[in-house]
């Protein structure tokens, strides 16, 4: 089975710039979710989709940030315009299940440089 | 606010000694607790989780202890080996909600 998997791995961008973030989840699972690792601090949730709907997206941090599972696929992160705190790693989970057995399988992240 | 408070930063072992990260938390909503371990390149990946009704869980050399009074809970790794190396997070979860809320990760060298 393939894992999730995330595109592309590293991004550098100047600051202003719109940024595109993909993420391909595990076939059959309907909940995808997206978190941020800024500068070695903790990875923190940004939001949850099941199927195509957002479940929960109280971590976006602004309105810079839009988030699309057209289809209940794949994924996108867009960022537009970039800021230079915009900068970090960006993981994309995806589960099964929720509640109880809800493991979150994560990708490998995208590396994002705002300069 | 951080949610899940992890130490130490970075952590270095001699090869067979004993690894030990902890987490400390407030939320009492938490009732799932996993640890992921991270290698260079590679997502976090989940090695060992424990819920609040157990104090300790082992998995071969991974052990999980918990103390709910103390809203503290730990990872120690026993017969530490080189290829432990990677960067471990503490985690929890609230009982109604989906997400997790990360600590900041220790970043693990096993010495040969």
């Amino acid at each position: 089975e393939a894992g999730v998997t995330q595109f592309p791995s590293h991004s550098v961008i100047e600051k202003g710039q719109t940024v595109t973030l993909r993420c391909d989840p595990i076939s059959g699972h309907d909940n995808l979710y997206w978190y941020r690792r800024v500068m070695g601090k903790e990875i923190k949730f940004l939001l949850h989709f099941v199927k195509e709907s957002k479940q929960d997206e109280s971590g976006m941090p602004n309105n810079r940030f839009l988030a699309e599972r057209t289809g209940g696929t794949y994924s996108t992160l867009k960022v537009q315009p970039a800021e230079l705190e915009d900068s970090g790693v960006y993981f994309c989970a995806s589960s099964r299940r929720l509640g109880r057995d809800n493991e979150q399988f994560f990708g490998p992240g995208t590396r994002l440089t705002v300069l | 606010q951080q949610q899940v408070k992890q130490s130490p930063q970075s952590l270095i072992v001699q090869k067979g000694g004993i690894s030990i990260i902890n987490c400390a938390y407030e939320n009492t909503a938490f009732d799932y607790f996993p640890w992921y371990q991270q290698f260079p390149g590679k997502g976090p990946a989940l090695l060992i989780a424990i819920r609040p009704d157990v104090s300790e869980k082992k998995e071969g050399r991974f052990t999980i202890s918990f103390n709910k009074s103390a809203k503290q809970f730990s990872l120690h790794i026993m017969d530490s080996q080189p290829g432990d190396s990677a960067t471990y997070f503490c985690a929890a979860r609230p009982y109604n909600f989906n997400k997790f809320y990360f600590g900041s990760g220790t970043k693990l060298n096993v010495k040969p």
